[in-house]
Order: structure tokens, then sequence, then C-alpha cells
């Protein structure tokens, strides 16, 4: 069985634009998490989509939104972008809000000038 | 306020040794245990899980114990080997809040052949 997929791998942008980040979850898999990484903050939870309904939200800006479509895939974009988010955005599946565990894709490294 | 500690940055066993990654946590209502591992530009992957409703996980070369009332967890490796070698991330989730997990900051372990 395929893993988590993101896209794309790696992304460079400037400071005010804006980036949509692609996640396709393990086949099954129908609730989709996304994390932030970065040195300073670690894995930080941004938000968890199910059944095209954001169920969390983290602790981020308005400026990240996210959204899930109906064959589970999700993407999540960040809009006026600013030099602090550049980072690498992990996006996680688990078969349903009653699963706990979440495997993670490789990520995308966002990398803002 | 962190709710997930791993206090140890890093770690450095012997192949074959015993490795113990520690962490500790304060929010009571956290009642399922996850450990990860994660190599540079990779993506986290699922190591093992304890259900706050158990003490004591195994699963070959990797054991994972809680103390409830300590509100400590531990990952035991035996033995471990040079291919362990990895960052370790101790995450928590809570009823309810599934598809949100919270991180510790990471221990990097270094296995010496």
């Amino acid at each position: 069985k395929a893993g988590v997929t993101q896209t794309p791998r790696y992304l460079i942008k400037t400071r005010g634009q804006q980036v949509t980040l692609s996640c396709s979850p393990i086949s099954g898999h129908r609730s989709v998490s996304w994390y932030q990484q970065t040195p300073g903050q670690g894995l930080q939870f941004l938000f968890e989509y199910f059944s095209e309904t954001q169920r969390n939200k983290g602790n981020f800006p308005g400026r990240f939104s996210g959204r899930q479509f109906s064959n589970s895939r999700s993407e999540m974009n960040v809009s006026t972008l600013e030099l602090g988010d550049s980072a690498l955005y992990l996006c996680a599946s688990s078969l349903d809000t009653s699963d706990y565990e979440q495997y993670f894709g490789p990520g995308t490294r966002l990398t803002v000038t | 306020d962190q709710q997930v500690k791993q206090n140890s940055p890093s770690l450095s066993v012997q192949e074959g040794r015993i490795s113990i990654l520690n962490c500790d946590y304060t929010n009571s209502m956290f009642d399922y245990f996850l450990w990860y591992k994660k190599y540079p530009a990779e993506g986290p992957t699922f190591l093992i899980s304890i259900s706050s409703i158990k003490d004591k996980n195994e699963d070959g070369r990797f054991t994972v114990f809680l103390n409830k009332s300590a509100k400590h967890l531990s990952l035991h490796i035996v033995p471990s080997q040079p291919g362990d070698s990895a960052v370790y991330f101790c995450a928590a989730s809570a009823r309810g809040n599934t598809g949100k997990l919270i991180f510790g900051q990471g221990t990097t372990l270094q296995v010496k052949p």
C-alpha cells in the first residue's frame, strides 16, 4: 500500500506570495492532519480534516488554511508569506477520528526569501 | 507551555547496548502516546504506541513504558543498532482530539559501532 504523498517536495517563494501544498493520504485513510516543523518550535499541529470538515485547528494565524476533498486528499494554503513561514510542512493520515496512529508523508520544504 | 517534554536533546550509546529515551507530559487529559523516529529531510516514521490503560507495550526490540502517576514514559531499544541513529519524538494525544498530536522537542540518538 502506498504511503502518504506530498507535493511538491521543495518550494521557494518570496515574501508576500501565497503557496498551496498538497497531500494524498494512504488509501482508505479518511483523516488528514498537517504539521509545521521548524528548528525553533519543533513539530506543531496546524489543523485536522475529516470528511471534508476541519475538525481541529492549532494556534496559527488565519493566513494558514486548508481543505479536504471528497477523495480525502487535502491541501493547505499559506497566504502573504513571511520569512518565518520557512519550514518543513508535514501531512499525516489516519484511518478515521477514532484512530490515534498517524502516518506521515515526507514533507514539503518551504523556503521564503 | 510545553505539554510534552523530552529533556535530553541527545543520547549516545554503544551498539548492542540498551538505549533509553525519556519523555514527560503535563496534561492529564492525554490518553495515548506515540514514539516516532525521524531522519533528516524525511517525515516521522511511526514506531510504537501505548494507551493510558496500559503500562507497557512491546514490539520487537522496542518497548514503551508508561508511568501515569509520574506522567512519564520511556522508550527502550534493545539491542541498539547503528541504523537506529535518528531523532526520536515522543507525541501525545487526548480522547476527542485524536488527530492532534502534541510533540516533544526530540532526542537525537547516536548508536556507535
